[in-house]
């Protein structure tokens, strides 16, 4: 099956930009979805097809996609943006088609 | 506005059984695949398979084949998703999540509140 490899964690001071990587062979080939989730809450949509914003998602989000590795970006990073997020793709090829990044947990400091 | 409201929590033994409903509203129901996914406490998020809710046709990952059944109510804009012989590692939160596909892609919006199935003797 297809791997998304996320790092754990990532540390960002407020108003600063958090950067959270997603690794997978040839990744750039593929379109790249992110969701957000706080403690205790279902996941939400924030960037989905590598770059595109949900109606109500702020423009400090945003995403790209090259080689092996896409990237989800929050700029102005606030305290509220403090949450798990997962990258997730659809492969053809790969058993099950649906596929989860490992999740990357976002402190602000 | 487009929601998906589920079931409550749930407690059950080892080996027992626990459907789960996901009630749509916002859209129309059977213009679109439903999926679950489930997520172990700590843990990452799994996906468990789909239900087209105008044929009722479904696909299942492997891992839960055999196990896991989806279906529908198109009378009343509800999903199900049961699962049975349940061990104490499917103690999990299950969401139902709506998919929106294009031609070369899907993603998922929204997702249900989740459940909580807690399998414990």
């Amino acid at each position: 099956s297809y791997v998304l490899t996320q790092p754990p964690s990532v540390s960002v001071a407020p108003g600063q930009t958090a950067r959270i990587t997603c690794g997978g062979n040839n990744i750039g080939s593929k379109s790249v979805h992110w969701y957000q989730q706080k403690p205790g809450q279902a996941p939400v949509l924030v960037v989905y097809d590598d770059s595109d914003r949900p109606s109500g998602i702020p423009e400090r989000f945003s995403g790209s996609n090259s080689g092996n590795t896409a990237t989800l970006t929050i700029s102005r990073v606030e305290a509220g943006d403090e949450a798990d997020y997962y990258c997730q793709v659809w492969d053809s090829s790969s058993d099950p088609h649906y596929v989860f990044g490992t999740g990357t947990k976002v402190t602000v400091l | 506005q487009v929601q998906l409201v589920q079931s409550g929590a749930e407690v059950k033994k080892p080996g027992a059984s626990v459907k789960v409903s996901c009630k749509a509203s916002g859209y129309t129901f059977t213009g679109y695949y439903m999926h679950w996914v489930r997520q172990a406490p700590g843990q990452g998020l799994e996906w468990m398979g789909r239900i087209n809710p105008n044929s009722g046709g479904t696909n299942y990952a492997q891992k839960f084949q055999g196990r896991v059944t989806m279906t529908r109510d198109t009378s009343i804009s509800t999903a199900y998703m049961e699962l049975s012989r349940l061990r104490s590692d499917d103690t999990a939160v299950y969401y139902c999540a709506r998919e929106l596909p294009t031609v070369t892609t899907s993603w998922f919006d929204p997702w249900g509140q989740g459940t909580l199935v807690t399998v414990s003797s």
